[in-house]
């Protein structure tokens, strides 16, 4: 079955570095790859997805990932984190091909530090 | 842009109340879905619409049910809520070019069962 690992439970920047929410996956077959944030009692906000083509895209708010075949990653990265980039970050894949809905990882809450 | 409306921010039921949690999409697409988050768990799938009148059980179905009468409309219905059911519920929907699509979700319903 196709999966995502977000290893990190919490992810702790300070403010100006670059940050970095790793994801890893498990699929058969070209994978589709998506990262959601989740700011405090709000719903999933979409930032990007990776269907094919270049390995680095680029989403919303500055952030982008980059695929990494050899390593089955999907890292999530910023150069310059803002505080209010703290939020919970959600990794996912979907689970085989169709109209399936998407299988979420656990989420890494990103805090940073001012 | 996508908007996902869910009928209520915060609801607060009683032990063996029938609860009803309402989702509207306005984008006129076909996929809906209805998540819990949980603390730990990470989001989980209770049930999903392909189209009207159509429903496939998640992972975790047990104690509740849905209702989709409408395209732009997906219930979700606590038959008899318990205390195991607090929980954020999210709804989310989505076009039906497949697994490519990206879900948009509401703002989450906070449910606290007395």
């Amino acid at each position: 079955a196709q999966s995502v690992a977000q290893p990190e439970d919490q992810v702790n920047v300070a403010e100006g570095n670059p940050l970095t929410v790793k994801c890893t996956y498990s699929v058969s077959g070209n994978p589709y790859l998506f990262w959601y944030v989740q700011y405090p009692n709000r719903g999933l906000q979409f930032l990007l997805k990776y269907i094919t083509g270049d390995n680095l895209v680029k989403g919303s708010y500055g952030f982008e990932a980059e695929f990494n075949k050899s390593q089955t990653s999907f890292h999530l990265k910023k150069p310059s984190a803002l505080v209010s980039d703290s939020a919970l970050y959600f990794c996912a894949v979907p689970p085989i091909s169709g109209n399936t809905p998407l299988v979420f990882g656990k989420g890494t809450r990103l805090s940073v530090i001012a | 842009d996508v908007k996902v409306t869910q009928s209520s921010r915060y609801l607060v039921k009683r032990t063996g109340e029938k609860v009803f949690l309402e989702c509207v999409q306005d984008m006129d697409h076909e996929n809906m879905f209805w998540y819990r988050q949980d603390p730990g768990l990470g989001l989980r799938l209770i049930y999903f619409s392909y189209d009207v009148k159509m429903k496939e059980k998640g992972d975790i179905p047990e104690g509740y049910s849905v209702s989709r009468e409408k395209k732009e409309r997906f219930s979700l219905i606590l038959e008899s809520a318990s205390t195991n059911q607090t929980s954020m519920y999210l709804c989310a929907s989505r076009n039906s070019g497949g697994a490519r699509e990206t879900q948009y979700f509401g703002p989450g319903t906070r449910l606290l069962v007395l």
